[in-house]
């Protein structure tokens, strides 16, 4: 059965530093996700994104982040300059379709992000 | 703005027992309504969706969820658990004033005993 994959599963970096979170979607998806959990806090919807450009996000999502599909299979999250509150899980999905049809998102297995 | 409450942090159920796990919503029109299971260490697993149409929804693993519309409510639900379903539970609702995002509730912790 098709998945998502993330990767690492693991980030730990320092205060400042610079991360990117990879994900391959499900291959004949078309619109893609990512969103945080905080530990012990609710799943927040950061950024989804449609035919490469951002279709909608969160007041989470701040110029510090950035969303890019670099080529047809990894989709990334980029955190410019890490802050000691942006430690979380950080989980990708990717569903079928979006806006028409409300097609289950699938999710990834998560990147737990540690920033010391 | 659009809310979903999961009302209870942990449910505690012996072995072969019906289950239910509870969730209430807040939105403007009709609600698109998911459940997820998360196991440890493992990403949200979709379980089932409501959209439209008959109010009990079957989904995996012998779930089903009925949608309540005069309760705003789409509480979980299983006749007979297995401790294999011990796991962290996700009610969400897709945002009306949105294409895309699901609003989430807190989670519920259902642990299944022998």
């Amino acid at each position: 059965e098709p998945e998502v994959t993330q990767t690492p599963s693991h980030q730990v970096t320092q205060m400042g530093q610079e991360v990117i979170l990879r994900c391959v979607p499900i291959s004949n998806h078309l619109y893609f996700y990512w969103y945080r959990q905080i530990l012990g806090q609710k799943v927040e919807f950061l950024v989804s994104f449609y035919n490469n450009e951002i279709s909608e996000k969160s007041e989470i999502f701040d110029d510090q982040f950035s969303v890019e599909r670099p080529d047809g299979s990894n989709f990334t999250l980029k955190i410019r300059s890490t802050k000691l509150e942006d430690s979380a899980m950080y989980f990708c999905a990717s569903s079928e379709a979006g806006a028409a049809t409300p097609y289950e998102q699938y999710f990834g297995p998560g990147t737990r992000l540690t920033v010391t | 703005a659009q809310s979903v409450a999961q009302p209870e942090d942990q449910v505690n159920v012996a072995e072969g027992n019906p289950l239910t796990v509870k969730c209430t919503y807040s939105v403007s029109g009709n609600p698109y309504l998911f459940w997820y299971v998360q196991y440890p260490n493992r990403g949200l697993q979709f379980l089932l969706k409501y959209i439209t149409g008959d109010n009990l929804v079957k989904g995996s693993y012998g779930f089903e969820a009925e949608f309540n519309k005069s309760q705003t409510s789409f509480h979980l639900k299983k006749p007979s658990a297995l401790v294999s379903d011990s796991a962290l539970y996700f009610c969400a609702v897709r945002d009306i004033g949105s294409n895309y995002q699901l609003i989430w509730g807190a989670g519920t912790k259902l642990i299944i005993k022998p």
